[in-house]
């Protein structure tokens, strides 16, 4: 069974750092790029990006771009997104998809939802 | 980037009744590169369709998605109640991949 399984809800200040986590299993996670999409509260989805973890291979949006980093490690099934300066505005829930051979999503992780507030 | 425009807004309707969702890109959508997914409050996305008018993997026949181009449809022949959610079309078929505003499907 395929699963992506995120890491747990952050609540952080404004100007602290941060790395969140997605964990694939059930499949070749090497195989398969996978993306991270934002929801900001109330509102719709937003594409932040997306990883190859085969050669970590990387496409970002031209709207989160140098505002995030994405990454993957391959030898254990994970992606990351991270920002080196939070800011409240980044408050949102954040899930990270599969991108299957068709190229949408199939499968989600289950969202992390991240808080930034002094 | 490619916009893309949902409408309407908020669609109110009876179980039973036929709902039809709109989607127009601001641009020619490469291939039918165009998914609609579905989400329920507290849940993640899920895949409804793929390649503008293929379902994915358990989604009933009731659920259809028709069009090319800039103009695309989500079509459910007839609601039950599980199917009231916010729906948004996604185009993947140019960078950056981007998503409708969504339209709100509700119980009358």
């Amino acid at each position: 069974e395929v699963q992506l399984v995120q890491s747990g809800a952050e609540v952080k200040k404004p100007g602290e750092s941060l790395k969140i986590s997605c964990k694939g299993s059930g499949y070749s996670f090497s195989s398969y790029w996978i993306a991270w999409v934002r929801q900001m509260p109330g509102k719709g989805l937003e594409w932040m990006g997306m990883i190859y973890p085969g050669d970590s291979d990387t496409r970002y949006s031209p709207s989160f771009q140098g505002q995030v980093t994405i990454s993957a490690d391959k030898s254990i099934s994970t992606a990351y997104v991270q920002w080196s300066s939070l800011k409240a505005s980044d408050t949102a829930m954040y899930y990270c998809a599969r991108r299957d051979g068709y190229k949408v999503f199939d499968f989600w992780g289950q969202g992390t939802l991240v808080t930034v507030s002094s | 980037e490619i916009v893309l425009t949902q409408s309407p807004g908020t669609l109110s309707l009876s179980p039973g009744e036929r709902a039809t969702l709109s989607c127009r890109a601001s641009e020619s959508v490469s291939s039918s590169y165009l998914a609609w997914y579905q989400q329920k409050p507290g849940q993640a996305p899920r895949l409804l369709i793929y390649g503008a008018s293929n379902r994915a993997t358990g989604i009933p026949d009731r659920i259809s998605g028709s069009g090319s181009g800039t103009d695309f449809t989500l079509t459910i022949s007839r609601l039950e109640p599980e199917d009231f959610a916010v729906y948004y079309c996604q185009q993947y078929g140019s960078s950056p991949r981007t998503f409708g505003q969504g339209t709100r499907l509700e119980i009358k």
